[in-house]
């Protein structure tokens, strides 16, 4: 079967780093997205992964090792305005996206 | 960018009566337009994929008959709630992709669905 997790909610300080974790098991595997949603909203790209590493832009970076199953997205110098959910999903063989429950992120000052 | 319209972006109406959503990729060709539900406090729920010109697949659970879906372009999809009822209140949000393979999907603003 397929499954995707990831925290239901993070709390973290403003000028932090934090890093939302996102584990996923599927048979066909073909690469990993990350979004924002601000409430309200609808969700907005953030990165696209389909090799193993680390992608790095601006503030924001997302990590995947396809052997692991895992994923992750890295915030840094939190600002207020990154409150907001984190959504991961992955493309599966069939070009399918799942979609993770998203983490909401909280930012305090 | 990629800019994907939604209209309208909230809509009220009674019991019974039907409502069409509009879903419009702007500045590119959309080979393939998703439906989302998203409830209150709850992640998105794929609801129906439609590539342009063929009927659209709709996933388990999610009444064909009842959320009417047509891509009738490229750039053009549309949603239509039939006999709406209160529990189909619910933020309704359309996204376009060029294709499949790691092609982004580029989501609409949404559309809050209130049934009295």
């Amino acid at each position: 079967g397929q499954n995707i997790d990831q925290p239901t909610e993070m709390t973290a300080t403003e000028g932090a780093i934090v890093q939302i974790n996102c584990t996923y098991q599927t048979s066909g595997f073909n690469g990993l997205f990350w979004y924002q949603q601000h409430a309200g909203e609808a969700p907005t790209f953030l990165s696209y992964n389909v090799l193993d590493g680390l992608e790095e832009k601006g503030r924001f970076s997302s990590f995947l090792s396809r052997s692991k199953g895992y994923s992750y997205l890295l915030l840094k110098e939190l600002q207020m305005k990154d409150s907001a959910s984190y959504l991961c999903a992955f493309e599966d063989s069939n070009y399918q996206l799942i979609w993770g429950a998203g983490t909401k992120l909280i930012i305090k000052p | 960018g990629a800019v994907v319209s939604q209209h309208p972006s909230r809509v009220i109406c009674k019991s019974g009566t039907s409502v069409k959503i509009e879903c419009r990729s702007l500045d590119f060709q959309a080979t393939t337009m998703f439906w989302y539900r998203q409830f209150p406090k709850q992640s998105l729920m794929l609801m129906a994929t439609s590539n342009e010109g063929s009927k659209a697949t709709y996933e388990q659970g999610v009444e064909k008959d009842k959320f009417l879906i047509n891509h009738a372009s490229l750039t053009l999809s549309t949603l239509t709630v039939t006999s709406a009822h209160p529990e189909d209140s619910s933020f309704y949000i359309c996204s376009a992709s060029r294709g499949r393979g790691g092609n982004e999907q580029f989501f609409g603003p949404g559309t809050r669905l209130t049934v009295l």
